[in-house]
């Protein structure tokens, strides 16, 4: 059974500072993504990594996937106060239905 | 390209009462989720529909909660009776073939 640990779950950091949040799953799993939710608002999409290696940048945020370690990377850099939320992994079950398969979210919280 | 659209936004009812959530997914989009999401957790898949039909319910409370999705396109979730516990934000999601799933903005169900 496919299970998804994100750490750590809650993150307290300064602005201009750089931090790392790990996705770690427990079986294979062809996708990973990452999600951010801002406090009452919905899901929204940021990365879809599909294959050993890739890595993907928007911004301040640098997403990663290592197949064989079974781990995904979120990597802040230079920390703004506009990227407080909760970071979600989600892995993809690949045999039941290609279930999405979620961590429990990192709350981060970027101060001045 | 319009989002997934979903109402009421916010529903506050008592215990034993009933209640039903609306979605209209991206045009074109064939599966269709609903999440069941409580404070400070991840989403909960309750059920997966492909086009119209059901693909995936296995944690969905089939004694007070059922779901539907006519035609292949909006769908319906109802939950009679509503208990406490069901306060949550119920997120819809829908997604083209196995790409990311975007979600609406989310129902607010208070349960008092």
């Amino acid at each position: 059974e496919l299970k998804v640990e994100q750490n750590p779950l809650f993150l307290s950091m300064q602005e201009g500072k750089n931090y790392t949040i790990y996705c770690n799953y427990s079986t294979t799993s062809d996708r990973l993504y990452w999600y951010r939710q801002d406090p009452g608002k919905s899901l929204e999409s940021l990365f879809v990594l599909l294959s050993n290696g890739a890595v993907k940048q928007e911004g301040r945020l640098m997403a990663s996937l290592d197949t064989k370690a079974r781990l995904s990377t979120l990597h802040i850099t230079a920390a703004v106060h506009d990227l407080s939320a909760t970071y979600f992994c989600a892995a993809n079950n690949a045999g039941n239905n290609r279930k999405l398969i979620w961590g429990l979210g990192t709350s981060l919280a970027v101060n001045p | 390209e319009a989002g997934v659209a979903q109402s009421p936004r916010y529903k506050i009812i008592e215990k034993r009462q009933s209640v039903a959530f609306w979605c209209n997914p991206i045009s074109g989009h064939a599966t269709l989720y609903w999440y069941q999401q409580i404070l400070g957790q991840g989403p909960k898949l309750l059920i997966q529909f492909q086009n119209n039909g059901v693909v995936d319910d296995s944690q969905l409370p089939k004694d007070r909660f059922s779901a539907e999705r006519l035609k292949g396109v909006d769908s319906t979730l109802k939950i009679q009776p509503a208990k406490l516990e069901d306060s949550a934000v119920y997120l819809c999601a829908s997604t083209l073939g196995i790409n990311e799933q975007f979600f609406g903005p989310g129902t607010r169900l208070t349960v008092l």
